[in-house]
């Protein structure tokens, strides 16, 4: 059983489109966290979100929105696509409050916008 | 303005060998340290975390060691083998429980 699955794996886009990435979790974990790996190879984060709160990166763009219908699932859309969205993005889980035991990662979706 | 680096790109051991990885960090209110090893086309994977209270975690080959006053953390991997092949990523966490990344450090494990 995966413990947080992300679909799809790949995406191939056209600049100016919508899309989404689903991200689901079966941990019972109450926070959820989208990270953007970049050409550099660095880790963002993007969103933290558990029932209470939205933390927002200052530094995403407002085309990039989390939705959550439940604790178990955070959805991310992403309105009129760029070049520079073409990243890696991974999804994550972890419990309420964690630190010491990190956090559990998705396998991650290659976006690549054209 | 990096404040987690691992300022090793790649590094490359002999199989049995231990492998030092490292990592400095500038914020000295992070409150925990965890390294997360990847396998290509997979997510992170929690390996082993470190509190700012401790100086030393051990879990089976994996060593965390953290220096404070040089605000440097290294993992240590003994004996390094095939499977350890991967990328190393350090990580640094607030009260806030946001993480702050390093670039990571690719491992060569050489038979």
């Amino acid at each position: 059983d995966t413990a947080v699955s992300q679909t799809p794996k790949y995406l191939v886009t056209q600049m100016g489109n919508d899309k989404s990435i689903k991200c689901e979790q079966n941990l019972g974990h109450d926070t959820m966290y989208w990270y953007k790996q970049d050409s550099k190879k660095f880790l963002k984060i993007m969103f933290s979100y558990n029932n209470k709160e939205l933390i927002i990166n200052e530094t995403v763009p407002n085309r990039f929105s989390p939705k959550s219908p439940d604790k178990a699932h955070l959805n991310l859309h992403i309105n009129s696509l760029e070049l520079g969205d073409s990243a890696v993005y991974f999804c994550a889980s972890s419990p309420l409050g964690t630190t010491l035991r990190g956090y559990t990662f998705g396998s991650g979706t290659r976006l690549t916008v054209v | 303005d990096q404040q987690v680096k691992q300022n090793s790109p790649s590094l490359s051991v002999q199989e049995g060998r231990i492998s030092i990885l490292n990592c400095d960090y500038t914020n000295s209110m992070f409150d925990y340290f965890l390294w997360y090893k990847k396998y290509p086309a997979e997510g992170p994977t929690f390996l082993i975390s470190i509190s700012s209270i401790k100086d030393k975690n051990e879990d089976g080959r994996f060593t965390v060691f953290l220096n404070k006053s040089a605000k440097h953390l290294s993992l240590h991997i003994v004996p390094s083998q095939p499977g350890d092949s991967a990328v190393y990523f350090c990580a640094a966490g607030t009260s806030n429980y946001q993480l702050i990344w390093g670039a990571g450090t690719k491992l060569i494990i050489k038979p």
